[in-house]
């Protein structure tokens, strides 16, 4: 079975600190992609990263950082320097990589983060 | 823009009746397409893989009588919510599977936000 835990329910920083969203995963997979995904206030859900579990290396875009670690089953977000436009549910997913199970996401709660200015 | 169009984005129904959502793909063909469910403040949660031509497949819990899924074209899967009650307000929303040359991507769509009164 699948899961992903996001243990953060909410994050509040004031404009221009940095924060980081943590995500740890299970699955019996042994290949395996991995995504974040951000979902503003109107509901669409826009696309931020996917990850395939062979490359472990850690990606930056942006303000935007991800720290992929198989070790510790964990994939982590920072978004630097925050603005109040990056307030929003960020989620994190997996998705094994089979015909049958490639692209049925299994998303973690969800952390919330509120940025002030 | 856009390469999965969900509508419409909003719904209001009377309790008792059924009513639809549509999904499609714009830009390719999608065999597998996925639709997803999320009340207030919580994550989002796979209801059904909807197949191109074959029954949709429906996740433990779901009913496969009262959430109608059909999937008649490689663009086209719709979600029917029969006897809509106000338990089942919730934002739903859809995904596609694209297998094209240019790398296996899933594309959501905007979501749809149903009110049941």
């Amino acid at each position: 079975a699948q899961k992903v835990t996001q243990a953060q329910t909410e994050i509040s920083v004031v404009e221009k600190e940095d924060v980081t969203l943590d995500c740890v995963y299970e699955t019996r997979d042994t290949t395996y992609y991995l995504f974040w995904y951000k979902q503003p206030p109107s509901g669409e859900l826009v696309f931020l990263i996917r990850r395939n579990s062979f490359d472990e290396q850690n990606e930056i875009s942006g303000r935007y950082s991800w720290n992929f670690q198989k070790s510790t089953s964990s994939f982590n977000f920072t978004i630097t320097a925050s603005q109040v436009v990056d307030s929003a549910v960020y989620f994190c997913a997996l998705s094994g990589t089979s015909t049958d199970s490639w692209g049925k996401l299994q998303f973690g709660a969800g952390t919330q983060v509120v940025v002030t200015p | 823009g856009a390469v999965v169009s969900q509508h419409p984005s909003r719904v209001i129904c009377k309790s008792g009746t059924s009513v639809k959502i549509e999904c499609r793909s714009l830009d390719f063909q999608a065999t597998t397409m996925f639709w997803y469910r999320q009340f207030p403040k919580q994550s989002l949660m796979l209801m059904a893989t909807s197949n191109e031509g074959s029954k949709a497949t429906y996740e433990q819990g779901v009913e496969k009588d009262k959430f109608l899924i059909n999937h008649a074209s490689l663009t086209l899967s719709t979600l029917t919510v029969t006897s809509a009650h106000p338990e089942d307000s919730s934002f739903y929303i859809c995904s596609a599977r694209d297998l094209g040359f240019s790398g296996n991507t899933i594309y959501f769509g905007e979501g749809s936000w149903l009110t049941v009164v």
